[in-house]
């Protein structure tokens, strides 16, 4: 059974930017949440996709989106990259959208710095 | 909505001595509540869960945590501290059966010392 992976680890933009980030969720899984964890604190949701909608958001601006696919990876995409963007990016999959009492399982997180 | 307060950012223990991590939450409707670990460079690790049922909850590397409603407390406990525990430690809270929007505390980053 393969965990949750991302890509990349590290990725370092310029103020204003455009980034993708990407997750493969665990075998199985048809639901993916993002978090953005800056440094010192914990994790906060951005947003979860469930077979292939967006399925809850956080208090997060239109400039991040995302994106499920068919095989139930996803991709976050960030527009108009600011300083404060830079942050360790979670991707956590699991199964029903949510709901019932299914785990969370995360994968390493990508490290983006913005400068 | 939702929310986590985790008392002390940073706890300092001597290997052997109890581990005492403290949280609490605000929740509207019914809890479900996490302790998660976090070691430098990776992404978090369930250490345990609460959903309905008994309030003391085991975890996994020898972590318990109890539900005390009447607190709004889930604190987690370890009677003997390893090297091996240094690490930050989430405590989270999300609505009984509906986890799409998971609240995370601070954390508190456990320093073993020999």
């Amino acid at each position: 059974e393969t965990g949750v992976t991302q890509s990349p680890t590290h990725l370092i933009k310029t103020r204003g930017q455009q980034v993708t980030l990407r997750c493969s969720s665990q075998s199985g899984h048809n639901t993916v949440s993002w978090y953005q964890q800056a440094l010192g604190q914990g994790p906060q949701f951005i947003f979860q996709y469930y077979r292939e909608e967006e399925n809850g958001r956080g208090n997060f601006p239109p400039r991040f989106s995302g994106l499920q696919f068919p095989n139930y990876s996803s991709e976050l995409n960030v527009n108009a990259l600011e300083l404060d963007d830079s942050a360790l990016y979670l991707c956590a999959s699991s199964l029903g959208g949510g709901r019932g009492s299914y785990e969370q399982y995360f994968g390493p997180g990508t490290r983006l710095t913005v400068t | 909505a939702q929310s986590v307060t985790q008392l002390g950012s940073h706890v300092s223990v001597s290997e052997g001595a109890l581990v005492l991590l403290r949280c609490n939450y605000s929740s509207s409707v019914p809890p479900y509540l996490f302790w998660y670990v976090q070691y430098p460079n990776q992404g978090l690790q369930l250490l345990l869960k609460y959903t309905t049922g008994a309030t003391l909850v085991k975890g996994i590397n020898g972590f318990e945590a109890e539900f005390k409603k009447s607190e709004t407390s889930f604190h987690l406990t370890k009677p003997s501290a390893h090297m091996s525990d240094a690490a930050e430690y989430f405590c989270a809270v999300s609505a009984l059966y509906n986890n799409n929007d998971m609240r995370f505390g601070a954390g508190t980053r456990l320093t073993v010392k020999p």
